[in-house]
């Protein structure tokens, strides 16, 4: 069975400090995963995706993940938040027809 | 640019009315989606169609029906409204290759009195 959980539901980091959002997921075995932004009032964005090849993912808007295995983790990271990046961040883990959404993390960015 | 595109932004109904949501896709996409989404629960899949007059149930499809009469188009209809299925409504769509990313539309908020 397939499964995602984000470890926090909010996360609040000043502007211009690294953001970190965490993922872990399980799997029976190598599925997809994705991080998609939504911002207030607006459908889902997709930031990012991994499907096998490349283990550090760059995503848009300077934000990448990296997938590690061995943790079975998907956590997503940017270097230097902005303002704009405030709104809420959901991982996806895909196995052929079976997409799982996380309950998503709500990024708060402090002036 | 993929475009998904929803009937309506918000919607507001009555109790025991009839309710479609209209989701159209311009990429030729077979898989499309209907999900709500509520806060602290995320996205749960109602229902998935993978081709024209095909539908497969998500997690939660009680209340719901869909309809794909046309590849481009799919219709999420609840028969008679409740007050618990006020909700954001999010359609996708994703062509029919595994791992393929998910286009969303920009959702319909609908409020059931």
């Amino acid at each position: 069975a397939q499964s995602v959980t984000q470890l926090d539901s909010h996360v609040s980091v000043s502007e211009g400090t690294p953001v970190l959002l965490r993922c872990n997921y399980s799997s029976s075995y190598s599925p997809s995963l994705f991080w998609y932004v939504q911002h207030p009032n607006k459908g889902l964005q997709l930031l990012l995706k991994y499907t096998s090849a490349a283990t550090l993912v760059k995503g848009i808007n300077g934000f990448e993940a990296e997938f590690k295995k061995s943790e079975t983790s998907f956590h997503l990271t940017k270097p230097s938040a902005h303002m704009s990046d405030a709104a809420e961040y959901f991982c996806v883990v895909r196995r052929d027809d079976k997409i799982i959404f996380g309950k998503g993390t709500r990024l708060h960015i402090l002036p | 640019d993929v475009k998904v595109t929803q009937s309506s932004r918000y919607l507001v109904k009555r109790t025991g009315e009839k309710v479609f949501l209209e989701c159209v896709q311009d990429m030729d996409h077979e898989n499309m989606f209907w999900y709500r989404q509520d806060p602290g629960l995320g996205l749960r899949l109602i229902y998935f169609s993978y081709d024209v007059k095909m539908k497969e149930k998500g997690d939660i499809p009680e209340g719901y029906s869909v309809s794909r009469e046309k590849k481009e188009r799919f219709s999420l209809i609840l028969e008679s409204a409740s007050t618990n299925q006020t909700s954001m409504y999010l359609c996708a769509s994703s062509s029919q290759y595994r791992g393929e990313t998910q286009y969303f539309g920009p959702g319909t908020r609908l409020l059931v009195l």
